[in-house]
């Protein structure tokens, strides 16, 4: 699987968005970009993935740019529950071998 | 909402002994998952089966881990003897077959002295 590169961490202020970078310049035409968070003393929480396109579920949206090279993860109004470590992994479609491969991830703060 | 089930959530023990983790996946997932997560660094894949077979257990330390899923369904993870270095938290993880999306669990946070 491709890797990706994140800050290692970010605030925001609590009622703003959030955007959340993501770099993976050497990702595959097959591989998923997918975001989860880790509250702390959970277990990581799905948030979204996408191939190509943009999408947006309840909690975020993701925009990669068109040469996919790079993401953005975004939390439209940002909570301070939402303060967690968040993790962009990416990885090939279609089962097999497929535990996820997880950086250091982005420890987003949000401030009050 | 459905929801992996790992018990015990905390456990402690000394060096040398031996310790089992237990894991119940969504119901129907045919695909599971070991993690290990060192604090302050992301989870790592210890191991992943689907139904009872073991698809890749290459990052599996064998010589004193041990997973099994006997009926493919739920499953036990073990370390005899546990060392220091294995204080840690282990995450199971589950997928559905037409899925490809991993849904975690609460962790098992091991603590060996």
């Amino acid at each position: 699987d491709a890797k990706t590169t994140q800050p290692p961490s970010m605030d925001c202020a609590e009622g703003r968005a959030a955007n959340l970078p993501c770099n993976h310049s050497t990702i595959s035409g097959n591989e998923y970009v997918y975001w989860y968070r880790q509250i702390h003393s959970q277990g990581p929480q799905y948030i979204i993935h996408g191939l190509k396109n943009n999408e947006t579920n309840e909690m975020a949206s993701l925009i990669i740019t068109e040469d996919r090279k790079s993401s953005t993860l975004i939390l439209p109004h940002a909570t301070l529950r939402d303060t967690a470590v968040y993790y962009c992994i990416v990885r090939v479609a279609g089962g097999g071998a497929d535990g996820l491969t997880f950086g250091k991830g982005t420890h987003l703060i949000i401030q009050p | 909402e459905a929801e992996v089930a790992q018990s015990p959530r905390y456990k402690i023990t000394e060096k040398s002994q031996a310790v089992a983790f237990w894991c119940d996946p969504i119901s129907g997932h045919a695909t599971l998952y070991w993690y290990r997560q060192i604090l302050g660094q992301g989870p790592e894949l210890l191991v992943q089966f689907q139904d009872e077979s073991v698809v890749d257990d290459s990052q599996l330390p064998k010589d004193r881990f041990s997973a099994e899923r006997l009926k493919g369904v739920d499953s036990t993870l073990k370390i005899q003897p546990a060392e220091l270095g294995d204080s840690a938290m282990y995450l199971c993880a589950s997928r559905g077959l037409a899925q490809e999306t991993q849904y975690f669990g609460p962790g098992t946070r091991l603590l060996v002295l």
